[in-house]
């Protein structure tokens, strides 16, 4: 059962524009999420991340929102840019699971010049 | 920033061999470590959680015998996968938490391909 749903494999925008990615999950025991963007053969770096008391967090042009009743948050890039061409994936972890960490399958994001 | 180095970056193997990955948090103390892997076009799975000086925790479905995970010292975990098969051909990336709780550091992650 897959507990983080990342409902879109992939998403194209063109630059300059806004980006949403899409993120579900099942387990409302899980309290806090985290956004990783990974390329090709490399291991992901952390981009966002939001603690289940806040509903909104926002670092530069990476803003993630919560909605908790939901069970949904989303990633907006703007405005997007060609390297922010890459998989990105979405994560949440449960505090009382030892603290790891979940991902979802990721959706690739091509920004088009 | 912290920053989680992972050696070999790509290994080639003949089936039945063994294979042993490096994981080091560089500038950092690292009590525990995370083992992922990933297959072509799919998520990363977690594998097993490593913690310094004890066994690791592995994930339903992870062969332990399989997929030996060490952790010895508070900035080195080691995954050797023993007699290594085509199936175990994959992306393994390690991570290890950071000072800041909520974040994890990556390596750069492992190819493995099994002849």
């Amino acid at each position: 059962d897959q507990q983080v749903k990342q409902n879109s494999p992939s998403l194209s925008v063109q630059e300059g524009r806004i980006s949403i990615l899409n993120c579900d999950y099942t387990n409302s025991m899980f309290d806090y999420f985290l956004w990783y963007k990974k390329y090709p053969a490399e291991g992901p770096t952390f981009l966002i991340s939001i603690s289940s008391i806040k509903d909104k967090n926002e670092d530069g042009r990476f803003t993630v929102f919560l909605n908790k009743s939901a069970k949904h948050l989303s990633l907006h890039i703007v405005p997007s840019q060609p390297g922010d061409s890459a998989v990105y994936f979405c994560a949440a972890r449960e505090a009382a699971s030892y603290d790891k960490v979940i991902f979802g399958p990721g959706t690739s994001l091509s920004v088009i010049p | 920033g912290a920053v989680v180095s992972q050696h070999p970056s790509r290994v080639i193997c003949k089936s039945g061999t063994s294979v042993k990955i490096e994981c080091r948090s560089l500038d950092f103390q690292a009590t525990t470590m995370f083992w992922y892997r990933q297959f072509p076009k799919k998520s990363l799975m977690l594998m097993a959680t490593s913690n310094e000086g004890s066994k690791a925790t592995y994930e339903q479905g992870v062969e332990k015998d399989k997929f030996l995970i060490n952790h010895a010292s508070l900035t080195l975990s080691t995954l050797t996968v023993t007699s290594a098969h085509p199936e175990d051909s994959s992306f393994y990336i390690c991570s290890a938490e950071g000072q800041m709780y909520e974040k994890l550091f990556f390596g750069s992650g492992t190819q493995l391909s099994v002849l």
